[in-house]
């Protein structure tokens, strides 16, 4: 079983819609993280958490939001999607330097 | 200025090639650095890990130069499954890390 899993692992959804997504860990991991990655921007965070009702912004967060349910779990929101968050997101978690990254969710706001 | 920078590529080379990428960081509180391997639609996982004192592994050799803010990953005999992105990341204090946009390289029979 993979130890950091992302749902959905693709979405299509259309402008202003609310979406949500999932992420969770089976590293014990307290620190995790959520990017976005553009085609030649790399990868760029929008929020991060090093425990459980820590929340701190990323370089990106306007249009994001998170929620730190518990240690494992992570989410990710987009309160009213818009074309430009069309993207590829990816979560991380992390104990020390080495990040580790779920498989990723490719969504496409329409 | 990005923060950390890299030739996009594409690298094509043949089979058993040596190839080469750099990557400069402007921030020269960064603490270490870290080459991470991205295969099409797929996760960037850790290659390897680069200090002061470089580091290899087998066919893969990274160095560090802080002098003048720059690291590289060296590959020898290139194979065909070297084929990837390869992603030039910063540790900054913060347990931040600071990704380059990517280098791909393409290996050819």
């Amino acid at each position: 079983d993979a130890d950091v899993t992302q749902t959905p692992r693709n979405r299509i959804t259309k402008t202003g819609k609310r979406i949500m997504l999932e992420c969770s860990q089976t590293k014990g991991h307290d620190r995790m993280y959520w990017y976005r990655q553009d085609p030649g921007l790399g990868l760029r965070l929008i929020y991060y958490s090093f425990d459980v009702k820590d929340i701190n912004k990323g370089e990106i967060s306007d249009g994001y939001s998170v929620s730190r349910q518990a240690q494992a779990k992570f989410s990710l929101s987009l309160e009213s999607a818009i074309p430009n968050q069309t993207a590829l997101y990816f979560c991380a978690t992390s104990s020390s330097e080495t990040q580790y990254f779920g498989p990723g969710t490719r969504l496409l706001v329409l | 200025r990005k923060e950390v920078e890299q030739d996009p590529g594409p690298f094509n080379v043949p089979e058993g090639a040596t190839v080469a990428f750099n990557c400069t960081y402007s921030n020269s509180a960064s603490q270490s650095f870290f080459w991470y391997r991205q295969d099409c639609r797929k996760e960037p996982k850790l290659l390897m890990s680069v200090y002061s004192s470089g580091n290899e592994d087998g066919r893969f050799t990274a160095q560090l130069n802080r002098a003048s803010q720059y690291i590289s990953l060296l590959i020898r005999d290139s194979k065909l499954s070297d084929s990837a992105t390869y992603l030039c990341v910063a540790y900054n204090a913060g347990n931040m890390l600071t990704f380059g946009g990517g280098t791909r390289l393409m290996v050819k029979p």
